[in-house]
This record gives C-alpha cells, structure tokens and sequence, in this order.
C-alpha cells in the first residue's frame, strides 16, 4: 500500500507564474488537508477536504490559492501569481473515514525566482 | 485560538543519554496530540498519538504522555542514538465532535545527538 503521493518533490517558478501541486492519498483515504512550512516557521494548516468538497479553508490566504479534490484524480493545490513569499514546503495529509490519523506525504518545495 | 509552544527550541546531547521534549498548548479542549518526526528536507513521520482519554503512548524507546488539563505533554526518549537527530514535532486536534479536522503544530525542537 503506497504512502500518500506529492509531486513534483521540487518545484521552481519565477514571479507570476502559476504553481500546481499535486497530493494522492492512500488508498482507499477519501480526506485530504494541506499544510505550508514557512522557512523557520511550524507547520500551519490551510485547507481539509474531502472529495468534490472544501470541508475547512480557514487557512488559506484570501487570494491567488485555491484547492481542489475531485471525484477522480489526485487533490489539487493551485497557486496564481507566485510570489517569493509563497516559497515554502507544501505537505498534504490523508486519512480514511472514520479514523484520526493524518498520514504525511514527503512534501513539495516551491521555490518563486 | 490554540496556541502550541515547543520547549526547548534545540538540544544537542551526547549518545546514550535519556531526554524530554516538552510541548504546552493553550485550549485544553482536544481531541488528540500526536508527535511527529521530521528528517531535513524530508516528510513527517508519525510516533506517538494519545487520545484525549489517554496518559501515555510508548513505542520502543519513546514514551509521550499527556496530562489535558495543565496542557501539556512530554515525549520521553530512552537511551537516545545519534539516529534520532531530528526535528520533533508536537501536533493536537481540537476537540470539534468529529475525527477529522486539521492539526495545530509547535515550532519543533531541533534535536542532535552526537557520538
């Protein structure tokens, strides 16, 4: 049974660009949340979803992010309009229903030029 | 607002000695707390969750306990090896009615154990 899937591992866009960011949970995890390590900064929590629904986006700034998990495919992070800023770890988390782990994917690292 | 704070911020030791992680949150009303172990440039690799209801979790040589009405927790680890350098994290859900929801991270403690 795979682990929960992130790619890419690196990603570089220069200023104005779009990034996307892709998550696969497990198999059979039907929830997914978002979470950005600023450089020197925790872990904090931006978006929970479960399929074809945003459940909690409390997190998220106002503009230019937006996520998705649709009914087939893998869990979307779309960020418009990078900006240097945005530059951070990008981790998503799965977990099945009816349980409260949370289980980590390696993470992608956005770096804005 | 929860709020969790990570004591101390980095700790350097020598091989073989036991330690604690400390990690204080502000609302007491939680679900679950849950340490994390995170390798530089690497994903968060779960070791412990203690449910609210709970005083301890132990695996192998580590051991968290939690004590929800001063809000604290401490991670434990025995005898500890130049292969626990890492950085440990703290997480806890809030108590929402449910399982699910997000977690409130600390800041980590940087921890190096040399030989």
């Amino acid at each position: 049974n795979a682990g929960v899937m992130q790619n890419p591992r690196h990603l570089v866009r220069r200023r104005g660009q779009e990034a996307r960011l892709r998550c696969s949970p497990m198999k059979g995890h039907s929830h997914v949340y978002w979470y950005r390590q600023l450089p020197e900064e925790g872990l904090k929590f931006m978006v929970y979803l479960q399929k074809e629904n945003i459940i909690d986006e409390s997190g998220m700034p106002k503009e230019r992010f937006s996520a998705e998990f649709p009914k087939e495919g893998p869990s979307i992070l779309r960020i418009q309009q990078v900006v240097r800023g945005d530059s951070a770890a990008y981790f998503c988390a799965s977990s099945p229903g009816g349980s409260n782990s949370q289980y980590f994917g390696p993470g992608t690292r956005l770096t804005v030029l | 607002k929860q709020e969790v704070t990570q004591i101390p911020a980095a700790l350097s030791v020598p091989e073989g000695e036991n330690l604690v992680l400390n990690c204080s949150f502000t609302d007491s009303a939680i679900y679950n707390l849950q340490w994390f172990r995170q390798d530089p440039g690497k994903g968060l690799t779960s070791l412990l969750l203690i449910q609210s209801s709970q005083r301890e979790q132990t695996s192998g040589r580590l051991n968290a306990s939690l004590d929800k009405s001063s809000g604290r927790s401490t991670l434990y680890i025995a005898a500890s090896q130049p292969g626990d350098s890492a950085t440990y994290l703290c997480a806890v859900k809030m108590d929402s009615g449910t399982s699910y929801g997000k977690l409130t991270f600390g800041q980590g403690t940087i921890l190096t154990v040399h030989p």
